[in-house]
């Protein structure tokens, strides 16, 4: 079985301040870890993968996560938020040969200026 | 480069009626994925297909059905609809497994 937590239903933060997302995970095996971000009325869009190597994966828009097999987390970060950050963001995470990717219930952030 | 495109948007159905969703890719992805989208539940999978003329049941499957003649096609199927399928659905392609997905801009579904 695997499943994915997003502890946290909503993250606000002041523009210009880092920012942090939390998603930890369970699964029976390597997992294969994933951020999507959705804006208003849109599809989600992919935003970084962790699958193997450096812990720390970089990803679009600047954003970042670090893989940390000990606390099985993958918390996705930014340096300094912007206001158009602002979207609800998904963790999922998946197996080896396994095509059930699940998903978070999902964060909304709100960047405030 | 159109990407995931589905259609309808949005869809009103009466309860025990059937509608079909359509989702198209140019992409030339093999993996495709429909997902359905509830408040405070995140994505579901529902059904998925690893290539043309396949189909293999997600976590979520009862009530739909799904078929993939052609590989950029994958159309997901409600033969009576019901109140507790009012939902978004999003199709997603992807290279592989390893990649990121790339989803469609959703179908909201609502069943009275």
């Amino acid at each position: 079985a695997q499943s994915v937590a997003q502890p946290e239903d909503q993250v606000n933060v002041a523009e210009g301040n880092p920012l942090t997302v939390k998603c930890t995970y369970s699964v029976s095996g390597n997992p294969y870890l994933f951020w999507y971000v959705q804006y208003p009325n849109r599809g989600l869009q992919f935003l970084l993968k962790y699958i193997t190597g450096d812990n720390l994966v970089k990803g679009s828009y600047g954003f970042e996560a670090e893989f940390n097999k000990s606390q099985t987390s993958f918390h996705l970060k930014k340096p300094s938020a912007l206001v158009s950050d602002s979207a609800l963001y998904f963790c999922a995470v998946r197996v080896y040969n396994n095509n059930d990717m699940r998903f978070g219930a999902g964060t909304r952030l709100t960047v405030k200026p | 480069n159109a990407g995931v495109t589905q259609t309808p948007k949005f869809r009103v159905l009466k309860t025990g009626q059937s509608m079909t969703l359509l989702c198209a890719q140019d992409m030339n992805h093999e993996y495709m994925y429909w997902y359905r989208q509830d408040p405070g539940m995140g994505l579901r999978l529902i059904h998925y297909s690893v290539g043309e003329g396949t189909t293999a049941k997600g976590e979520v499957p009862d009530g739909y059905n799904v078929s993939r003649l052609k590989k950029q096609n994958f159309l997901l199927g409600l033969e009576s609809a019901a109140p507790s399928q009012t939902s978004v659905y999003f199709c997603a392609s992807s290279l592989s497994p390893n990649y990121g997905y790339t989803f469609g801009s959703g179908t909201r579904l609502t069943v009275v």
